[in-house]
């Protein structure tokens, strides 16, 4: 079954404005991690993000942020003030306890100047 | 972030030859190290977990003969692709895990190596 969720295949936003990019994941695992990539298209994965369960506060990173919704297991991406540089691909990733990793489809946000 | 190092980042190689592909954490000791592969317009695909100084992990559907996996120090995992053939072309991405003590256990990848076979 899948684990993590990425339901959007692609995604625009105008420069300067802020964007979400959707994650939803499911695990019975009460201790897991959550975090978000960026894929440019060099192919470098470029670590952004990272909300473990049991975090009170949602995690926050620059112009980054988690919203971390536990009930609902979703991990939205909130980018603020997109840049042209932002347009990547944008991958969620899931770690169960001490597992290996896992990572939903992912979503190609384009920046639009 | 921390600094994970693949080398080399192309390769184009005649079929039936070997290739192998090094991994190397820069600032950090790895025990766990992970390779994966992609494919064009699609997500990471893991195929192995590489633990030092132990056996390497395979996934489902991962030939381990073929992929051979070596974790020899805590900073060097190394994949060798024997025998390539076409069907072996792809983009092959390397990850570290930081586990100390602040690090969260996050992965940091390597800039990947796109292997491409004649």
């Amino acid at each position: 079954a899948q684990k993590i969720t990425q339901t959007q295949p692609g995604m625009f936003v105008q420069e300067k404005e802020a964007v979400t990019l959707d994650c939803t994941y499911d695990t019975s695992d009460p201790s897991y991690g959550l975090f978000w990539y960026k894929q440019p298209s060099s192919g470098e994965m470029i670590f952004l993000i990272y909300q473990g369960s049991y975090d009170q506060q949602n995690a926050t990173e620059g112009r980054y942020s988690l919203n971390f919704q536990k009930a609902r297991k979703s991990a939205n991406l909130v980018i603020s003030a997109s840049q042209l540089g932002d347009s990547a691909m944008y991958f969620c990733a899931m770690r169960e306890g001490y597992d290996d990793m896992r990572f939903g489809a992912g979503t190609r946000l384009t920046v639009k100047p | 972030g921390a600094v994970v190092s693949q080398h080399p980042s192309r390769v184009i190689c005649k079929s039936g030859t070997s290739v192998k592909i090094e991994c190397r954490s820069l600032d950090f000791q790895a025990t766990t190290m992970f390779w994966y592969r992609q494919f064009p317009k699609q997500s990471l695909m893991l195929m192995a977990t590489s633990n030092e100084g132990s056996k390497a992990t395979y996934e489902q559907g991962v030939e381990k003969d073929k992929f051979l996996i070596n974790h020899a120090s805590l900073t060097l995992s190394t994949l060798t692709v024997t025998s390539a053939h076409p069907e072996d072309s792809s983009f092959y991405i390397c990850s570290a895990r930081d586990e100390g003590r602040a690090a969260k256990n996050i992965q940091y990848f390597g800039a990947g190596t796109r292997l491409s076979v004649l």
